[in-house]
């Protein structure tokens, strides 16, 4: 059983063109997370959602856009691609943040974009 | 703001030798801290995490990480390497009120024969 499970796994696609990825977790977290990795391995975080509700947002273009049907996926939708968006996008998935032991996050197998 | 520092992007040892990777974090309260394993094409794998109590704390695959707050330093060790620890590893620590994790940069480690 796939805890976080994203989908596609590669995609490759042009300028101009809009694509989603899709996020699903079946640990029963309520907080969900897209980070982004680029070429230098450097990871950083894109959005958080806790119960479906957006609770971060660092400063990502708004040609994307998170969407969280239930608290079970978060799916992310990006327009317009350009060639700066190629990266290896991320899936996470926690309990709620704050206070406590259980907070580690768990990770999807990542989407490897590439935009030509 | 809180945030880790990894020093060292690459280390090299050998099969067998001491692994020691570095992490120092900032933080103006208590931190969690984490240490993640990239596996090459592969998503992150939690590997330990401290949060509050015991100070040395035990991973898997043989890893562990002792909170130094005197040195603010939380770096991962494993006393004897093994060729399938060739990875990338990176140090994380809880923030954005618990809401998010910050990564270091990450360092990658390679074992030789």
């Amino acid at each position: 059983d796939t805890a976080v499970s994203q989908t596609p796994k590669y995609l490759v696609t042009q300028m101009g063109n809009d694509k989603s990825i899709k996020c699903e977790q079946n640990l029963g977290h309520d907080t969900m997370y897209w980070y982004k990795q680029d070429s230098k391995k450097f990871l950083k975080i894109m959005f958080s959602y806790n119960n479906k509700e957006l609770i971060i947002n660092e400063t990502v273009p708004n040609r994307f856009s998170p969407k969280s049907p239930d608290k079970a996926h978060l799916n992310l939708h990006i327009n317009s691609l350009e060639l700066g968006d190629s990266a290896v996008y991320f899936c996470a998935s926690s309990l709620a943040g704050g206070a406590g032991g259980n907070t580690e996050a768990f990770f999807g197998q990542g989407t490897r974009l590439t935009v030509v | 703001a809180q945030s880790v520092t990894q020093l060292g992007s690459h280390v090299s040892v050998s099969e067998g030798a001491l692994v020691l990777l570095r992490c120092n974090y900032s933080s103006s309260v208590p931190p969690y801290l984490f240490w993640y394993v990239q596996y090459p094409n592969q998503g992150l794998q939690l590997l330990l995490k401290y949060t509050t109590g015991a100070t040395l704390v035990k991973g898997i695959n043989g890893f562990e990480a002792e909170f130094k707050k005197s040195e603010t330093s939380f770096h991962l060790t494993k006393p004897s390497a093994h060729m399938s620890d060739a990875a990338e590893y990176f140090c994380a620590v809880l923030t954005g009120g618990g809401n998010k994790l910050t990564f270091g940069t990450g360092t990658q480690l390679k074992v030789e024969l």
